[in-house]
């Protein structure tokens, strides 16, 4: 079974400054999705970035960008320029492409503070 | 196009009660899917409804039950509600089964005391 790892609980970052965040995950299919969800305090799930696995090209949009390590199985999301919105509990999750399992796995979660 | 909706946004019952929860998809999506969110187990994954039947389910007991409407909205059910089924339910939605995007509903927010 798939396992989705998000190893820091809290994060803080200073406004305009980068934040990494990490996620690793298991499992033994060589063809998946991979989704970073950011869920601000209003609670509305909204999608940041997807990887497909069988790019090596690195997922980016404006400020996010990911670090996809498929040998590894890290997944990890960097924020650049850092903005005060951009506070919020992130998640990493994976989704199968197997037919049939398209349901997703979602870490545990990470919560990001943004300094002023 | 207006976002996934979900009914009610609270509710508080009693343990032993049972509780029925709303979902309206996206117009046009035909998949939707269930979570449960608690702060200790985050995201766990409930079911999947496409074309009205349920497609993937998650590893919940039998008292949670769900079901997808010919217009694609969905309901789930919590029978004989214990202390630990407090949790935000989230509803998403998407186009299609497969590698279409999820969106999310705002969630409703059960409390079981």
């Amino acid at each position: 079974a798939q396992t989705v790892t998000q190893s820091q609980p809290e994060m803080s970052v200073q406004e305009a400054e980068t934040v990494t965040l990490s996620c690793t995950y298991d499992t033994s299919e060589s063809d998946y999705y991979l989704f970073w969800y950011k869920q601000p305090p209003s609670r509305q799930m909204i999608l940041v970035i997807r990887q497909e696995a069988y790019k090596q090209q690195n997922a980016t949009e404006n400020r996010f960008s990911v670090n996809f390590q498929k040998a590894a199985k890290s997944f990890s999301l960097k924020i650049s320029d850092s903005q005060l919105g951009d506070a919020a509990m992130y998640f990493c999750a994976y989704r199968s492409t197997t037919s049939g399992t398209y349901k997703y796995i979602f870490g545990t979660g990470t919560r990001l503070k943004v300094l002023a | 196009k207006a976002g996934v909706t979900q009914t009610p946004r609270y509710l508080i019952k009693t343990r032993g009660q049972q509780v029925t929860l709303s979902c309206s998809p996206i117009s046009g999506h035909r998949s939707v899917s269930w979570y449960q969110q608690t702060p200790g187990q985050g995201l766990q994954f409930l079911f999947e409804y496409f074309s009205e039947t349920q497609r993937n389910k998650g590893n919940f007991p039998g008292r949670f039950s769900g079901r997808q409407f010919s217009n694609s909205r969905s309901e789930m059910n919590v029978s004989t509600l214990e202390l630990g089924d407090s949790a935000l339910y989230l509803c998403a939605s998407s186009l299609n089964r497969g590698l279409n995007e999820q969106y999310f509903g705002p969630g409703t927010r059960l409390t079981v005391t």
